[in-house]
């Protein structure tokens, strides 16, 4: 069964560092996202992203965060200059463009420090 | 924007009982309720979903239930086993908005105890 894939499971980095979360979403699917997890509180969304450009953003997503998808495949979330409380769970979604059906990887464990 | 609770943060069942989950939502114009389920280690996975124009749907030993009008959806599991212990989280999902941004809930921790 074709999955969302993330790299890497776990990120450890300092505070003020630049980080890059990396997704491989399902191949046929045309909508991205990036939701996030902090530690017990609600999974919250961040961006989609369609057609090569953002379709949404949420307040969370400030200039700090960046999207991109640098070749056919692979889709990732840049943070730059991380805070602590950037510290969370990092999840990628996927859908096509038939129904709502969002299909999530395993996620990217955060930690600043 | 939406704002989606859910209950009860932990459940803790016999193999075999039932187990229930519910959740509210505020946004009345919410109209797609998916439900996931997350293994230890694992990302969220869709288990069964409901449309706004349908009150329930079933799938094995699954079912969800909506009531527009109370702006409640729960989730049912008969029949539960081990490997039903999970997190299990509500979503909602407002027509207008990106398809794809979905409100969660803060999700229940489900034991099934054989």
């Amino acid at each position: 069964e074709p999955e969302v894939t993330q790299t890497p499971s776990h990120q450890v980095t300092q505070m003020g560092q630049e980080v890059i979360l990396r997704c491989v979403p399902i191949s046929n699917h045309l909508y991205f996202y990036w939701y996030r997890q902090i530690l017990g509180q609600k999974v919250e969304f961040l961006v989609s992203f369609y057609n090569n450009e953002i379709s949404e953003k949420s307040e969370i997503f400030d200039d700090q965060f960046s999207v991109e998808r640098p070749d056919g495949s692979n889709f990732t979330l840049k943070i730059r200059s991380t805070k602590l409380e950037d510290s969370a769970m990092y999840f990628c979604a996927s859908k096509d463009r038939t129904n709502e059906k969002l299909f999530f990887g395993s996620g990217t464990q955060l930690s600043v420090l | 924007g939406e704002n989606v609770e859910q209950h009860p943060s932990t459940l803790s069942v016999q193999e075999g009982d039932s187990a229930v989950i519910k959740c509210t939502y505020s946004d009345s114009a919410s109209n797609y309720f998916p439900w996931y389920k997350q293994e230890l280690g694992k990302g969220p996975q869709l288990i069964i979903d409901i449309r706004s124009n349908v009150g329930e749907k079933k799938d094995q030993r699954i079912a969800v239930t909506l009531n527009k009008t109370a702006k409640h959806f729960s989730l049912h599991i008969t029949e539960t086993q081990p490997e039903d212990s999970a997190v299990y989280f509500c979503a909602a999902s407002r027509p207008g908005s990106t398809l794809g941004r979905l409100y969660f809930g803060r999700g229940t921790q489900l034991t099934v105890w054989p």
